[in-house]
């Protein structure tokens, strides 16, 4: 099966840079999603990771670490409209894609 | 807009009912999830299909079903239904099952069961 980990909530400033990570497990493994899902509405595609390393894509970047079966988020220069979830997913060797159970960050003045 | 339909939007029912909810994947997208959110809980799996057969299945309960058709549209058949049923259900596709599978979601059903 699968298992995922990460943080409940995090509250950072606005401006600020926010770190979310994800730790999982699962038996193969065919890549790693960051979605973003503000309340009541539909998860939003951020990131896709599915070699070791960092992929960054605006003011968010997104790493990989298969061999500790790690991911983070990163987010720089933090706005008020970045309050929202943040789901970690992991499509397994043979499985569907799962989520994690999300992240919910609150952004302050 | 993601290119994935979900119908309805909401939906208010009784207890011991039984409802279908409706999704359309995006043109060309040959894999449809279904997704279960209940208030403040994560996306939870319940089923997956591919190209009209069943790829995957979470925990799903057995009065709920779901299938999907020569059209690729799917349904999510829940009957005798109960509170805790009440939730937002999503569908997302993609087009390949595997590498790259990114997932586009519909709005959602809001499902409320009094």
């Amino acid at each position: 099966g699968q298992n995922i980990d990460q943080p409940t909530e995090m509250t950072a400033t606005e401006g600020a840079i926010v770190q979310i990570n994800c730790t999982y497990q699962t038996s193969g493994f065919n890549g790693l999603f960051w979605y973003q899902q503000h309340a009541g509405e539909a998860p939003t595609f951020l990131s896709y990771n599915v070699l070791d390393g960092l992929e960054e894509k605006g003011r968010f970047s997104s790493f990989l670490s298969r061999s500790k079966g790690y991911s983070y988020l990163l987010l720089k220069e933090l706005q008020m409209k970045d309050s929202a979830s943040y789901l970690c997913s992991v499509l397994g060797g043979n499985t569907p894609l799962v989520f994690g159970k999300g992240t919910r960050l609150s952004v302050i003045a | 807009d993601s290119g994935v339909t979900q119908t309805p939007k909401h939906l208010i029912t009784a207890t011991g009912q039984r409802v279908t909810l409706r999704c359309s994947p995006r043109s060309g997208d040959l894999s449809v999830y279904w997704y279960q959110q209940s208030l403040d809980q994560g996306l939870q799996f319940l089923i997956q299909y591919y190209n009209g057969e069943e790829r995957a299945k979470g925990n799903i309960l057995e009065r709920f079903s779901a299938q999907q058709f020569p059209d690729l549209h799917s349904e999510l058949n829940l009957s005798s239904l109960e509170l805790g049923d009440s939730a937002l259900y999503f569908c997302a596709s993609s087009s390949t099952f595997g590498r790259n599978a990114e997932a586009f979601f519909g709005q959602g059903t809001r499902l409320t069961v009094v």
